[in-house]
């Protein structure tokens, strides 16, 4: 069956450094990769989107890399504050047919210390 | 800011009770999306729609059905409420670009 994994324990940055957060799945491929961030009790917010034949996306502090041979996807927050802690989901999309209903993972908690 | 908007943010009600949850846009987005999300836990698909008329069930069973009368307005309705239906019941929208913008969340408990 699908299977996608990330970080299962809270990651803990210091401010001002580079998180880095994984996502790897299993039996899929998807036509492209989000990230989104959660906050408690609030819905997800897209951040970017990577499709399958990018190798990398970036939008001001934030960085994703997409390899489909390893089946692994790496976001990055540089120069990171603690206004980024939350919790990051990955969703992996297929294109045509069915609903474009996003599969998510259980989300990576990201907490950056001042 | 995404303009999709989830009424009640919490409820509580009793088992056996017949409740709806609505969810509304006003981006004019086709596709609609009911997501089922239990604390620490991924979101599960449990309803979805193209457009006006159409629903679908999604990937996790559920009890609970919906509608699609008008194309921004998404109610998820339960029949009989359960305590295992206590979870948090996420809307979403999208338009062309397979990006999905949600709704803040209703947070059901039945008891």
């Amino acid at each position: 069956s699908q299977k996608i994994e990330q970080n299962s324990e809270a990651l803990n940055i210091q401010e001002g450094k580079t998180a880095t957060l994984t996502c790897n799945y299993t039996n899929y491929s998807p036509a492209y990769l989000q990230w989104y961030r959660q906050d408690p009790g609030r819905g997800p917010v897209f951040l970017l989107l990577i499709r399958e034949n990018e190798k990398e996306k970036r939008k001001e502090r934030l960085k994703v890399t997409f390899d489909t041979t390893l089946k692994q996807s790496l976001f990055h927050i540089t120069a990171s504050q603690p206004a980024d802690s939350a919790t990051y989901l990955c969703a992996l999309g297929s294109s045509g047919g069915g609903a474009d209903g996003l599969t998510f993972g259980k989300g990576t908690h990201l907490i950056i210390q001042p | 800011e995404a303009d999709i908007y989830q009424t009640p943010r919490y409820l509580v009600i009793g088992t056996g009770k017949k409740i709806t949850l609505e969810c509304s846009q006003t981006m004019g987005h086709d596709k609609m999306y009911w997501y089922q999300q239990d604390p620490g836990m991924e979101l599960h698909l449990i309803h979805y729609s193209y457009g006006v008329n159409s629903t679908e069930k999604g990937d996790l069973s559920s009890e609970s059905t919906v509608s699609r009368i008008r194309t921004e307005h998404f109610p998820l309705t339960l029949e009989s409420a359960r305590p295992s239906h206590t979870s948090q019941y996420l809307c979403a929208s999208s338009g062309g670009r397979n990006i999905q913008y949600f709704g803040a969340g209703t947070r059901l408990s039945v008891l």
